[in-house]
This record gives C-alpha cells, structure tokens and sequence, in this order.
C-alpha cells in the first residue's frame, strides 16, 4: 500500500495538555499535508509542507503548528487541546501540485 | 479562489440503479477536479481526476464523471449501484491561489444503496 503511516490511530487526551501527531512517508514526496474532518464540513486544510522547514498555514490554522525536519516525517501539534479540537485528522502526500493526494488512515482524537 | 459545491448531504439507490453525485466548481483558472471515496473508518482513496484533457474521465470500479466547463460541473456517475459503493464521496479542486495546489474539498456526499 502507499507508503504514509499516521500515529497513533486513536487517541483521547484532556483539555489543556499538548498532543502532537504524526505523520510518515516513504515516498519521498516534497509535499504534506494535514487536514481535519468533521461532520457536515468535509476536510479543512490546517497546515502544509512544501518541503524540509517549509511550512505554511491553511484555512483552519489557529491552535495547531507544525514541524517537518525530515522529508519523511510532518508533525502536528495542538498547543493546548481544546473540545473543539476533537477530531479525525488526515495527512496527504502528493509529489507536485498537478498530482493527486494519498492519504493516510487518520488519527480519531479526543479531547476530553 | 477556488470553492466545491457538493449538492446532497445523503443519496440513497436501490441497488442496480444508476448513481449520480452532483459537484459543482467555481474557479478563474481552468481547474484540476477530483472524486474521492472515503470508506468508514478510512482514509480517503481518488476515483478519478480531471486535469484539461478528456472531458469524460474513467475512474476505478466502473465510476466516471464528465467535466462541463459551460455548467461548471464534474458530476460523478455509475450505471448500475452495487452494495459495496456505499460510502462518502468528495468533490475537490485545486487550489492556484498561493496554497502551493492544496485540495479544497466539498462537504461529502453520503451515498446509501438499499438492497
């Protein structure tokens, strides 16, 4: 299968605590993102990788930051989780703005 | 900038039938459309992808969706609905507008086929 693994697959923290998640490639593919999905509002991108240190922000940005050190790895973290925050969250690779994403399975987190 | 509009939050055929999802697009620049499907408790997985050739795209398990540039549509079709397409479906467009091409993905369409 296509080489994008999430960590972890579900998890349910309490708010105010830092929760970072992760997400690996094998691709080697320049781009990443990471996005949320609620209900009745599809997937709303909240932050992206155009490459190593080269991040920028998406539509639903506040109370997340992100990390990519390595091509293969992007991180997530929620500062200070809040409810609202509850979530499935899914990273995408592409290698180029003309191609199509791969996703990973997603991350079920709680914030409780 | 970019936007997706998919119509029906929950369609539901009898199996056999024929399935269509409604999207529409709006952009300025001619745009790169996409058909995802998202299994429960999947990840999302493409279906097919427009991107300025054939205006009639094939995609995988018998889907295909037309590209109307006069309606600005992409509306995802199948002959005949079988058991195991029931799933969510997204409509997505590509995004020009200095977001390095993210996907901007429409709302989802729930599709039900009743036995």
């Amino acid at each position: 299968d296509a080489g994008i693994t999430q960590s972890p697959r579900h998890k349910v923290t309490e708010t105010g605590t830092p929760v970072t998640l992760r997400c690996h490639q094998t691709e080697n593919h320049r781009y990443m993102y990471w996005y949320r999905q609620d209900p009745g509002h599809g997937l709303r991108l909240i932050h992206y990788s155009y490459g190593v240190k080269d991040t920028d922000k998406g539509e639903v940005s506040d109370g997340y930051s992100v990390s990519r050190s390595k091509t293969e790895d992007f991180l997530l973290t929620l500062e200070s989780a809040t409810s609202s925050q509850t979530s499935v969250y899914f990273c995408a690779i592409t290698s180029g703005p003309a191609d199509s994403y791969t996703f990973g399975s997603g991350t079920r987190l709680t914030v409780v | 900038a970019q936007s997706v509009t998919q119509l029906g939050s929950h369609v539901s055929v009898s199996e056999g039938a024929l399935v269509l999802l409604r999207c529409n697009y709006s952009s300025s620049v001619p745009p790169y459309l996409f058909w995802y499907v998202q299994y429960p408790n999947q990840g999302l997985q493409l279906l097919l992808k427009y991107t300025s050739a054939a205006t009639l795209v094939k995609g995988i398990n018998g889907f295909e969706a037309e590209f109307k540039k006069s309606e600005t549509s992409f509306h995802l079709t199948k002959p005949s609905a079988h058991m195991s397409d029931a799933a969510e479906y997204f409509c997505a467009v590509k995004n020009y507008g200095g977001s390095q091409g993210n996907l901007i993905f429409g709302k989802g369409t729930k599709l039900s086929v009743k036995p």
